[in-house]
């Protein structure tokens, strides 16, 4: 099957600096991407949906400034979070569809552990 | 607004019981329904999906989910479970007007053997 790779898996910093995760679709092309953030033991909280080539769709409550999603391309979308604070600790966690249209399967990568020190 | 909802929190059930998981969705148009299955450590699997036609879909690991377009619910079945199902189970929906992705609270289950 489609496969989604995100990188880091984990990783730590410390307040205020900013930390960048990297998601790709490995054998396949995806025209959209979403980033879902995970609280422990809680569900999966979609932030926003990136499509190729265009601004990031954000939901309501979502700071646009504060996570900055980047699409460049067909196989890679990137979220920046910036000026990173303990709050911001979380598990991010990017899918992609792929194919174009309402139908096609969403595919979820591994996920990436933020702790913010 | 579109919303998931499962009742279920978490289920604890002895190997080779029945289990069944509910998801009600609220959203009036036409949807995608989905099931996804989060194992310790590992990240989401799917587990079966609902699109159109036959509303009994059967996925993988002999799990089974029901279609009910009339009670919007999209409720996950398995005849006899596993120790190895022990996972965290979540329910998704995605409707056509919004192409969003939304998911259940999820349902965390545990088999003991």
């Amino acid at each position: 099957g489609a496969v989604v790779s995100q990188h880091p898996s984990w990783v730590i910093c410390k307040s205020g600096t900013s930390v960048k995760i990297e998601c790709r679709s490995l054998d396949f092309q995806a025209t959209t991407m979403f980033w879902y953030r995970q609280f422990p033991k809680q569900s999966l909280m979609l932030m926003a949906t990136s499509n190729e080539g265009s601004k990031a769709t954000y939901e309501q409550g979502v700071e646009k400034d504060k996570f900055l999603i980047n699409h460049a391309s067909l196989t890679l979308s990137t979220l920046t979070v910036t000026s990173a604070h303990p709050e911001d600790s979380s598990f991010y966690i990017c899918s992609a569809r792929e194919r174009t249209g309402y139908t096609g399967e969403l595919f979820f990568g591994e996920g990436s552990r933020l702790t913010v020190l | 607004a579109q919303s998931v909802s499962q009742h279920n929190h978490h289920v604890i059930l002895s190997e080779a019981a029945s289990l069944e998981l509910g998801c009600n969705y609220s959203y009036g148009g036409t949807v995608n329904l989905f099931w996804y299955v989060q194992y310790p450590g590992q990240h989401l699997q799917l587990l079966l999906k609902y699109f159109s036609g036959d509303p009994l879909v059967k996925g993988i690991k002999g799990f089974e989910a029901e279609f009910i377009k009339s009670k919007f619910s999209f409720n996950l079945r398995k005849p006899s479970v596993q120790w190895s199902d022990t996972a965290e189970y979540f329910c998704a929906v995605n409707a056509r007007s919004t192409d969003k992705l939304i998911f259940g609270t999820g349902t965390r289950l545990q088999v003991f053997p």
